[in-house]
């Protein structure tokens, strides 16, 4: 299993101000996620963090946007760039080991409020 | 594209019955299926997976089953009690590597 700790927990912005979230895992994980989850709605997948290169971004997600960084196999940062009210939202890290088909592990959140 | 339909938003049942919740998928030849769990202000957490030759798995109180067939997923919870309150998460994949979508969930209610 893995531990996922992410930080801030919460954390009130002002518009057009970016803001850059850290997520820690407890061991080495093969894959890591970010996703973003609006009040009362599901997750939707950002980006996937890849190890030592540039981040695959979903459809309607950019690297201008949100750029992720994952320089090691238990790190990955996630910038919300220039936000607006509109990015309020709770981002969650993932995290999946050992490289086979298995669970994710999520990280409790990061509540972002934009004004 | 791809879709993901969870039966309803919303499924109020009484303690001690059995819930049961479906998911739903189009455009999908998932190897696998993941059925996690939601509480308020937390992460998900995952519960089972069953993968595309296993027609049901059971852990406890829970049983998900897999029609490749209907694309259906179904999940049980038997013996149901206020502490399975929660939203429940689907999440069918086509192979090990790819990230997880997942349908929109379904809230559980289980009353006293």
């Amino acid at each position: 299993s893995a531990v996922i700790s992410q930080k801030p927990s919460r954390d009130i912005c002002q518009r057009g101000t970016s803001l850059t979230i850290q997520c820690q895992v407890d061991s080495q994980v093969t894959m890591m996620f970010w996703y973003r989850q609006q009040p009362g709605q599901s997750l939707t997948l950002i980006a996937t963090a890849n190890q030592g290169s540039e981040a695959t971004y979903e459809s309607g997600f950019v690297i201008d946007k949100f750029p992720i960084s994952r320089p090691n196999l238990t790190f990955s940062t996630l910038t919300v760039s220039n936000m607006s009210p509109e990015d309020s939202s709770i981002y969650l890290c993932s995290a999946a080991s050992g490289g086979k088909v298995g669970e994710l592990f999520f990280g409790e959140g990061s509540r972002l409020t934009v004004l | 594209s791809q879709k993901i339909e969870q039966n309803s938003e919303a499924l109020n049942i009484q303690e001690g019955k059995t819930a049961t919740l479906t998911c739903n998928y189009t455009n999908y030849s998932p190897a696998y299926l993941q059925w996690y769990r939601q509480d308020p202000g937390r992460g998900p957490v995952f519960l089972l997976l069953i993968r595309e030759n296993e027609k049901e798995k059971r852990k406890e109180r829970l049983k998900v089953t897999f029609d490749t067939t209907l694309k259906q997923s179904l999940f049980h919870i038997t013996a149901s009690q206020p502490a399975d309150s929660a939203t429940y998460l689907c999440a069918p994949a086509n192979s090990g590597n790819t990230p997880l979508v997942f349908g929109k969930g379904t809230r559980l209610s289980v009353i006293a």
